[in-house]
């Protein structure tokens, strides 16, 4: 059974880091490119960043350019991201998801929020 | 980037009844790889139709997508009570991946 578990969400003040993961089981981990995803408090779906299988080419939303660094360890079965100056509009539940060729979404973890607040 | 609108914004039917749900695109989508997902509250999206048209794994067969180059349908053909949900499109053929701002279908 694909099962994909983020953790490391919580609260953390305007400017500050925190890193997700994404700890993936059921599946060939380093056959697949991955992806997050995020959505604010009542709002809709916005792609964050993706990466591919070999961690070799990664691409981000322009919202979080320069700010996120998507990652991942194939020897754990893992992906991460690391979010750096956090800004209140980057509130919101952070997904991990696999991607299946062509490129959709098959299977995603349950989420794990992040709330950037003073 | 292309962006995605679905209509209506809320379809308050009732159960038994069909679901017309439309995706359109500001841009043609190429290769029509548009994905529709459905998403209930507090849980993560799950993935019903890839491809335009191609049920996933497990979906039931009331579910279909249909459509090319900027129009798109989800049609769900006699509702069940599981399926009052948030429904998603999403467009995988141009870079960045965009989704719609999504299509509440709620108990009338």
């Amino acid at each position: 059974e694909v099962q994909l578990v983020a953790s490391g969400g919580g609260l953390v003040q305007p400017g500050g880091s925190l890193r997700l993961s994404c700890a993936a089981s059921g599946f060939s981990f380093s056959s697949y490119w991955m992806t997050w995803v995020r959505q604010a408090p009542g709002k809709g779906l916005e792609w964050v960043a993706y990466i591919k299988r070999d961690g070799s080419v990664e691409d981000y939303a322009d919202s979080v350019k320069g700010r996120f660094t998507i990652s991942r360890d194939n020897a754990k079965n893992s992906l991460y991201l690391q979010m750096n100056s956090l800004r209140a509009e980057d509130t919101a539940v952070y997904y991990c998801a696999r991607i299946s060729v062509p490129g959709y979404y098959d299977y995603w973890g349950q989420g794990t929020l992040v709330t950037v607040s003073s | 980037e292309i962006v995605l609108t679905q209509s209506p914004a809320t379809l308050s039917l009732s159960p038994g009844e069909r679901a017309t749900l439309s995706c359109g695109a500001s841009q043609s989508v190429s290769g029509n790889y548009l994905a529709w997902y459905q998403q209930k509250p507090g849980l993560a999206p799950r993935l019903l139709i890839y491809d335009s048209s191609f049920r996933a794994t497990g979906i039931p067969d009331r579910f279909s997508g249909s459509g090319s180059g900027t129009d798109f349908t989800l049609t769900i053909s006699r509702l069940e009570p599981e399926d009052f949900a948030v429904y998603y499109c999403q467009q995988y053929g141009g870079t960045p991946r965009t989704f719609g701002q999504g299509t509440k279908v709620e108990i009338k």
